[in-house]
């Protein structure tokens, strides 16, 4: 069965500070799709990042950075120099590749909220 | 940009009644998703359909069901609504796109629905 496990609940950080939230997953398909997504207090997801199974390319956006290790089922990301914009909940999720292009659930971790104090 | 519209944004409704979460995308999305999302649980899906009249239970459906008539508009109905559905519901449609020849899919969620059943 698929899984995703975001083991920190919860971070506090203060501004500037580099952080990493972990997430690991489980799953027997070949390939499949990762996420990162950032919910704000206004409650709408904001998508971040996607990453295919074959593309273990690490990568970089701005202060936002993706560390994809299939070899340890971890798909971590980092924020360098954290703003207090940052203060979200962070959810990874995992989806399978349908070839034939339906479903494609994702699923969800139980989220990190991250909090950023000036 | 692909748009995902919950007709609500804050709903109160009494034990017992009847309650339709509306959900429309404009892109002409084949699937379309509704999650539930409680704090420590993440997102769990409830249903999702791969196309007009076609549904499929996620992991939580009961007390739930869902109506899709066309395709942008996927509806989601609590039969008899009680205070443990009490929650924030989320709706989501997704797609693949052939970006430079390799088949890609996103998702895009609505803003949520917090309902408040009392």
């Amino acid at each position: 069965a698929q899984k995703v496990t975001q083991a920190q609940t919860e971070i506090s950080v203060v501004e500037k500070e580099d952080v990493t939230l972990d997430c690991v997953y489980e799953t027997r398909d070949t390939t499949y799709y990762l996420f990162w997504y950032k919910q704000p207090p206004s409650g709408e997801l904001v998508f971040l990042i996607r990453r295919n199974s074959f593309d273990e390319q690490n990568e970089i956006s701005g202060r936002y950075s993706w560390n994809f290790q299939k070899s340890t089922s971890s798909f971590n990301f980092t924020i360098t120099a954290s703003q207090v914009v940052d203060s979200a909940v962070y959810f990874c999720a995992l989806s399978e590749w349908n070839y034939g292009g339906a479903t494609n659930k994702l699923i969800f971790g139980t989220g990190t909220l991250l909090a950023v104090q000036p | 940009d692909v748009k995902v519209t919950q007709s609500s944004r804050y709903l109160v409704k009494r034990t017992g009644e009847k309650v339709f979460l509306e959900c429309v995308q404009d892109m002409d999305h084949e699937n379309m998703f509704w999650y539930r999302q409680d704090p420590g649980l993440g997102l769990r899906l409830i249903y999702f359909s791969y196309d007009v009249k076609m549904k499929e239970k996620g992991d939580i459906p009961e007390g739930y069901s869902v109506s899709r008539e066309k395709k942008e508009r996927f509806s989601l109905i609590l039969e008899s609504a009680s205070t443990n559905q009490t929650s924030m519901y989320l709706c989501a449609s997704s797609s693949i796109l052939t970006i430079q020849g390799i088949q890609r899919y996103g998702y895009t969620f609505g803003s949520g629905t917090r309902l408040t059943v009392v």
